[in-house]
């Protein structure tokens, strides 16, 4: 079967540096995003992963250790806004197939 | 650029009624996609599109739920009956390379 775990909740300080991570267990990985989602709101996407190592995007960078079957997401220099749901979300080779993991929920504290 | 465009935002119907939603996605993307998310939960595909073609639909309860994307771009999908269980809020996609986009979803609740 497949699988994704993160965090239920996490919670962090305005600007503070918080890592959500992912681990996953899946047939056919292909990849790993990023989405976030405010409450009410449409998940928006944050960043993709095929490669081992470090995507930086502004104050979010993700990491993927496929060996490890392990992802996180950094969030840097925390602002209220950035308080949402976050999933990751594993690209399923040769589909394109999305599986979302049950997400992580940011609490951002001023 | 319009994103994806779905309606209605919001739906309250009785157990046992008909429903339907309606997705418009990007222009031009041609993979569509209908998803049911729990609350508290990630998004669940239902069913994946490519131009008219439903690809993959192996998750979508075929005994009360249909889909259709007759010409290709704007898409409905129905409930027929609905039960309680089916509350949730339905979110269309439409992908270009590796992002897909979403659109604001459907609340159903089944009372």
């Amino acid at each position: 079967g497949q699988s994704l775990e993160q965090p239920s909740e996490v919670t962090a300080v305005e600007g503070a540096i918080v890592q959500i991570n992912c681990t996953y267990q899946t047939s056919g990985f292909y990849g790993l995003s990023w989405y976030q989602q405010h409450d009410g709101g449409a998940p928006t996407f944050l960043s993709y992963n095929a490669l081992d190592g470090l995507e930086e995007t502004g104050r979010f960078s993700s990491f993927l250790s496929r060996s490890d079957s392990y992802g996180y997401l950094l969030l840097q220099e925390l602002q209220m806004k950035d308080s949402a749901s976050y999933f990751c979300a594993v690209k399923i080779h040769n589909t394109d197939k999305l599986i979302f993991g049950t997400g992580t929920r940011l609490q951002v504290f001023p | 650029e319009a994103g994806v465009v779905q309606s209605p935002r919001y739906k309250i119907i009785e157990k046992k009624q008909p429903v339907a939603f309606w997705c418009n996605p990007i222009s031009g993307h041609n993979t569509l996609y209908w998803y049911r998310q729990n609350l508290g939960q990630g998004p669940e595909l239902l069913i994946r599109y490519e131009n008219e073609e439903a690809v993959d639909d192996s998750q979508l309860p075929k005994d009360r739920f249909s889909a259709e994307r007759l010409k290709g771009v704007d898409s409905t999908l129905k409930i027929q009956p609905a039960e309680l269980g089916d509350s949730a809020v339905y979110l269309c996609a439409s992908r270009s390379n590796y992002e897909q986009y979403f659109g604001p979803g459907t609340r159903l609740t089944v009372t």
